[in-house]
């Protein structure tokens, strides 16, 4: 267990509707990440987070946005979901001193119909 | 650009025989070096990790990585594979607390009996 939930595990949308996933950990670490990950293309950042209130985007984020308002939880939305954001989703924690050692939840899976 | 390859998209190994995963990486700062393995429908898991010193690194199942500077790589060694190691295996790269791993592609190991 690496102190990380997701929820939820498995989402069917249709496009155009919004779509909120969560990721909750128990460590209290300073750093969250969402990640999605696509066949041969291995993990591609979407946005982190370097504290509550604070983000970031990353390499994939166009269509998506986050928000942090505990340092526990960190919510990633789709505001309308297209085919493309077909995916699975993972949200990853990092403590502050840790040197980008990261652990990761088990995962979502979206299909965007 | 910073990039990490992983040369080998699939890979079987027969039960008992020695396994080599390459990875070479691409990365302007000293990096830090991870392995990930998932296996189907989970989450990532962290294999083993090098920041510094010894080149030679151990990490749980009985898995072990050679930095090399000079060729850029750590490839992934493990003497006598299990059936139960069949899974995706990611090389990842990183360079300080609070930044987005880069990850390869993947390899998927097969293992034959």
């Amino acid at each position: 267990d690496a102190g990380i939930t997701q929820s939820p595990r498995h989402k069917v949308t249709e496009t155009g509707t919004p779509v909120t996933l969560r990721c909750h950990q128990t460590e209290n670490h300073r750093y969250m990440y969402w990640y999605r990950q696509d066949p041969g293309h291995g993990l591609r950042l979407i946005h982190y987070s370097y504290g509550v209130k604070d983000t970031d985007k990353g390499e994939v984020s166009d269509g998506y946005s986050v928000s942090r308002s505990k340092t526990e939880d960190f919510l990633l939305t789709l505001e309308s979901a297209t085919s493309s954001q077909t995916s699975v989703y993972f949200c990853a924690h990092e403590d502050s001193g840790s040197r980008n050692e990261q652990f990761f939840g088990p995962g979502t899976r979206l299909t965007v119909l | 650009a910073q990039s990490v390859t992983q040369p080998d998209i699939h890979i079987t190994v027969s039960e008992g025989a020695s396994l080599e995963l390459r990875c070479n990486y691409s990365y302007g700062a000293t990096p830090y070096l991870f392995w990930y393995v998932q296996s189907p429908g989970q989450g990532l898991q962290l294999l083993l990790k090098y920041f510094s010193g010894d080149t030679l690194v151990q990490g749980i199942k009985g898995f072990e990585a050679e930095f090399k500077r000079s060729q850029s790589s750590f490839n992934l060694r493990k003497p006598s594979v299990h059936w139960s190691d069949a899974a995706e295996y990611f090389c990842a790269v990183g360079s300080a607390a609070g930044t987005a791993l880069i990850f390869g592609k993947g390899t998927t190991l097969s293992v034959s009996s």
